[in-house]
């Protein structure tokens, strides 16, 4: 069975700190996706980045950016100089692809509060 | 660019009353699922829909949930006789396939249910 364990339940900054959002998953399939999410207040998810298992390479978008590291299982989530308006929920998320299970393993989630 | 719709945002019920929550998935998309977030609680897979009929489903998809593509764009989920811990927003997402693409499956803005 899939887990995806997001160990910190709320995360508090201020603006202009960087912060990073940890990310564990475990799963027996050597092929599989994982993605985070963006929730805010007003409750729709976000897609922010998808990342297959053979593909290490850490990638920055703008001020995000994410490291993927399987010796660890894990796939963390780091904010550079941070904005009021990411404060959010941000999901971590697991998808495998072998048999039939096509579902979405969330994460339980961080509470992000950027502070001016 | 395409995305899922949702109708309506929101909905209040008595407990014991049948909802039924719409979903307009993107056009050319295969796949279509519901998710569930108790408030607060993280995302939850409900059911996924493929070629007219349930691909997988999970153990909250009790025999009071129901899903159904009644045309060529809509996707619903029924929910026959409403409890109190039904309350949630549910979410649709759709995806081209059951693999994951980039993007991942896109998610709809929710309908968030209150059972009174």
């Amino acid at each position: 069975a899939q887990k995806v364990t997001q160990a910190q339940t709320e995360i508090s900054v201020v603006e202009k700190e960087d912060v990073t959002l940890d990310c564990v998953y475990e799963t027996r399939d050597t092929t599989y996706y994982l993605f985070w999410y963006k929730q805010p207040p007003s409750g729709e998810l976000v897609f922010l980045i998808r990342r297959n298992s053979f593909d290490e390479q850490n990638e920055i978008s703008g001020r995000y950016s994410w490291n993927f590291q399987k010796s660890t299982s894990s796939f963390n989530f780091t904010i550079t100089a941070s904005q009021v308006v990411d404060s959010a929920v941000y999901f971590c998320a697991l998808h495998i692809s072998s048999g039939s299970a096509r579902q979405l393993t969330f994460g339980s989630g961080t509470q992000l509060t950027v502070l001016p | 660019e395409p995305e899922v719709t949702q109708t309506p945002s929101h909905q209040v019920t008595q407990m014991g009353q049948e909802v039924i929550l719409r979903c307009v998935p993107i056009s050319n998309h295969l796949y279509f699922y519901w998710y569930r977030q108790i408030l607060g609680q993280k995302v939850e897979f409900l059911v996924s829909f493929y070629n007219n009929e349930i691909s997988e489903k999970s153990e909250i998809f009790d025999d009071q949930f129901s899903v159904e593509r009644p045309d060529g764009s809509n996707f619903t989920l029924k929910i026959r006789s409403t409890k109190l811990e039904d309350s949630a927003m549910y979410f649709c997402a759709s995806s081209p396939t059951g693999r994951s693409l980039p993007g991942g499956q896109y998610f709809g803005p929710g309908t968030r249910l209150l059972v009174l």
